[in-house]
């Protein structure tokens, strides 16, 4: 059973660059499957970020494109995110996703961390 | 970018009874790329449906999902108690793989 957990700051200053980690357990990253984020929030509900593959295959929502990077560390089985310039609109709910259809739905989450931009 | 609207808002049914959820796209969904979530208060989304109809692992078969193009419909049959919560649609097929606002059944 694949289990997602992600870890972070709670508390993200203006400006600021969000780092996201999500670590993965029951299956090894480097054996397939796309790896990524959803976030949600009362003013967007849920917004898809973007995910990424072991081969290096990458997959950015164009709203945020300009401003995120994701890698994967396949030693410790985890994904990470960087988002720049945090503004209070990115404030949300990120939730680590896995898609192992290949098809960009999403059959397992983890339980999802708040973060909130604010000085 | 494909938009997807959702009706209703809200679905006020008792348990046993039938939901008929309802999600249009902007524009035509291709290869049936379109998938449905539950969701429950404090909870992750929990995937119920994709390629419009096949239902995920471990979803009762009271669930099940239709449509293709701009029109896609999630049914759920006899609810039970579990099944109230704010459901979701999604399309994958053009990105960015946009959700639905959703749809919430309560009691």
């Amino acid at each position: 059973q694949v289990q997602l957990q992600e870890s972070g700051p709670g508390l993200v200053k203006p400006l600021e660059t969000l780092s996201l980690t999500c670590a993965v357990s029951g299956y090894s990253i480097s054996s397939g499957y796309y790896w990524g984020c959803v976030r949600q929030s009362p003013e967007k509900g849920l917004e898809w970020i973007g995910n990424m593959h072991h081969s290096g295959i990458t997959h950015y929502n164009p709203s945020l494109r300009s401003r995120l990077t994701f890698s994967m560390d396949t030693s410790k089985n985890q994904l990470s995110l960087k988002l720049t310039s945090m503004t209070a609109a990115d404030t949300a709910i990120y939730y680590c996703v896995a898609d192992v259809g290949s098809g960009a739905y999403f059959d397992y989450w983890g339980q999802g961390i708040l973060v909130t931009v604010s000085s | 970018e494909i938009v997807l609207t959702q009706s209703p808002g809200t679905l006020s049914l008792s348990p046993g009874e039938r939901a008929i959820l309802s999600c249009r796209a902007s524009q035509s969904v291709t290869g049936n790329c379109f998938a449905w979530y539950q969701q429950k208060p404090g909870q992750a989304p929990r995937l119920l449906i994709h390629g419009a109809s096949s239902r995920a692992t471990g979803i009762p078969d009271r669930f099940s999902g239709s449509g293709s193009g701009t029109d896609f419909t999630l049914t759920i049959n006899r609810l039970e108690p579990e099944d109230f919560a704010v459901y979701y649609c999604q399309q994958y097929s053009t990105s960015p793989f946009n959700f639905g606002p959703g749809t919430k059944v309560d009691i």
